[in-house]
């Protein structure tokens, strides 16, 4: 099993361009969620999902949007890039359930924003 | 709304002992968390606790809860350089799913 995986792994953007991230899942999670790490702020939750066709806002929303159109795939869009979007984004998924639902991550895409 | 916090830095000699200490704001948090980052890659869950224990030992690894100062321990015995990584503590709250918020993780650093 592959896990939880990424695509890209690096990308430089110029503002007002647009882009869009894959993660990708082969556990059968039903849950699914994208996070942005920013040095000294931790992990914030931009959007999540609970299930195939559902997504949520997180803590972070503005400025991105996702899709859930297969349960195995979770998308990050940006549609205008800005430089306050320069950051690593971490998607990760978890089983279903009111356990104690450990997060798997993917590896990361680190993102900059010109 | 929930809080974690932590210190950013901690130094330790091959062998010792290495404590990372935690404190979070949310008395209903259903489970606590310690996550591992090493450099480059995603977190990797280490060790969780649920709410209700005091205490777990998993190998070199003790977590320890104390749920009304709400404080939380990660002791990783005999560290390794190995164990070189950044350290995440996180708390849980069910809200239609687990709803974690995650601090803003500890640099530990073995040296040799």
């Amino acid at each position: 099993n592959a896990g939880v995986t990424q695509t890209p792994k690096f990308r430089v953007l110029k503002t007002g361009q647009s882009m869009t991230l894959l993660c990708a899942q082969d556990m059968n999670h039903e849950y699914m969620y994208w996070y942005r790490q920013d040095p000294g702020m931790g992990l914030r939750l931009i959007h999540y999902s609970v299930g195939e066709g559902t997504t949520a806002k997180g803590e972070v929303p503005d400025g991105y949007n996702v899709s859930r159109l297969k349960k195995q795939n979770f998308l990050l869009g940006l549609e205008s890039a800005a430089p306050s979007q320069t950051s690593v984004y971490f998607c990760a998924s978890s089983p279903q359930g009111k356990g104690a639902n450990e997060q798997f991550f993917g590896p990361g895409t680190r993102l900059t924003v010109l | 709304g929930e809080d974690v916090e932590q210190s950013l830095f901690l130094s330790v000699r091959e062998g010792d002992s290495s404590v990372i200490n935690c404190t979070y704001t949310d008395s209903s948090s259903t489970y606590l968390y310690w996550y591992k980052q090493e450099p480059g890659a995603g977190l990797q869950l280490l060790t969780y606790i649920f709410s209700n224990m005091d205490m777990k030992q998993d190998q070199r690894l003790t977590v320890l809860l104390n749920k009304k100062d709400k404080h939380l321990s990660l002791r990783i015995a005999d560290t390794q350089t190995g164990d070189s990584a950044i350290y995440f503590c996180a708390e849980s709250i069910w809200g239609g799913y687990q709803k974690v918020t995650f601090g803003i993780g500890t640099k530990l650093q073995v040296i040799p």
